[in-house]
């Protein structure tokens, strides 16, 4: 069974840094593309980052370009969004999301495996 | 970007009535190379991650009951339940996955009435 875990999230201060992690199994994780979706409480969906199967195509929504950094390691099944400079409209809870395109092109299609999230609250 | 819009904000329908919900998209989002549009829909359950119901504007996710069905083309896309169930309260997302950055609807809320 595909399963996605997040972990990393907690509370920070305005300013500070946050990584997050997602563990990937049940499914050929280098052969897809991954993303992070966030949703503020009460909110609705906002992406924020995808990286294609590699690691060579990576794309941020205006929001975070610049303050957040995707990355992935294959060999570890693993996804991460390294997160700097954080805001307090940055607080949501984060998922990691699977995308359902395997191979280049088109390097991104729907989302089809999503986790259960892990929270950050940004707060003074 | 792509702005993405959706109607109603929420609606109530009987069981086991129809349940329609707009979504349009500022740009088209059919792609000449492959003819296809790149729309999709998504549930989302209270306290629960959301869930890939359509995908390419009108194919059905594996494992989605056939009373969900996806339509559309260009610019506007319509997610119809055909006979509404008490589970299928939720809120329901279309998505474009045309262009980054992949844009959300805001959602349709859908109640039992």
């Amino acid at each position: 069974e595909v399963h996605l875990v997040e972990s990393g999230g907690g509370w920070v201060q305005p300013g500070r840094s946050l990584r997050l992690s997602c563990a990937a199994s049940g499914f050929t994780f280098d052969g897809y593309a991954m993303h992070w979706v966030r949703q503020a409480p009460g909110e609705g969906l906002e992406w924020v980052a995808g990286t294609s199967w590699n690691g060579g195509l990576i794309r941020y929504a205006a929001s975070v370009k610049g303050r957040f950094t995707i990355s992935r390691e294959n060999a570890k099944n693993s996804l991460y969004l390294q997160m700097n400079s954080l805001r307090v409209e940055d607080m949501a809870l984060y998922y990691c999301v699977k995308d359902k395109g395997a191979g280049s092109y088109p390097a991104f299609e729907a989302f089809d495996v999503w986790g259960q999230g892990t929270m950050v609250t940004v707060s003074s | 970007d792509i702005v993405m819009t959706q109607s109603p904000d929420s609606l109530a329908v009987s069981l086991g009535e129809r349940a329609t919900i707009s979504c349009k998209s500022s740009q088209s989002l059919l792609h000449t190379s492959n003819n296809k549009s790149y729309l999709a829909w998504y549930q989302q359950k209270p306290r629960q991650p959301p869930k890939l119901l359509i995908y390419w504007a009108s194919t059905r996710e594996s494992g989605v009951p056939d009373r969900f069905g996806g339509s559309g083309s260009g610019t506007d896309f319509t997610l119809t339940i055909s006979s509404l169930q008490a589970e299928d309260v939720a809120v329901y997302y279309c998505q474009q996955y045309y262009n980054p950055p992949f844009t959300f609807g805001p959602g349709t809320k859908v109640d039992i009435k």
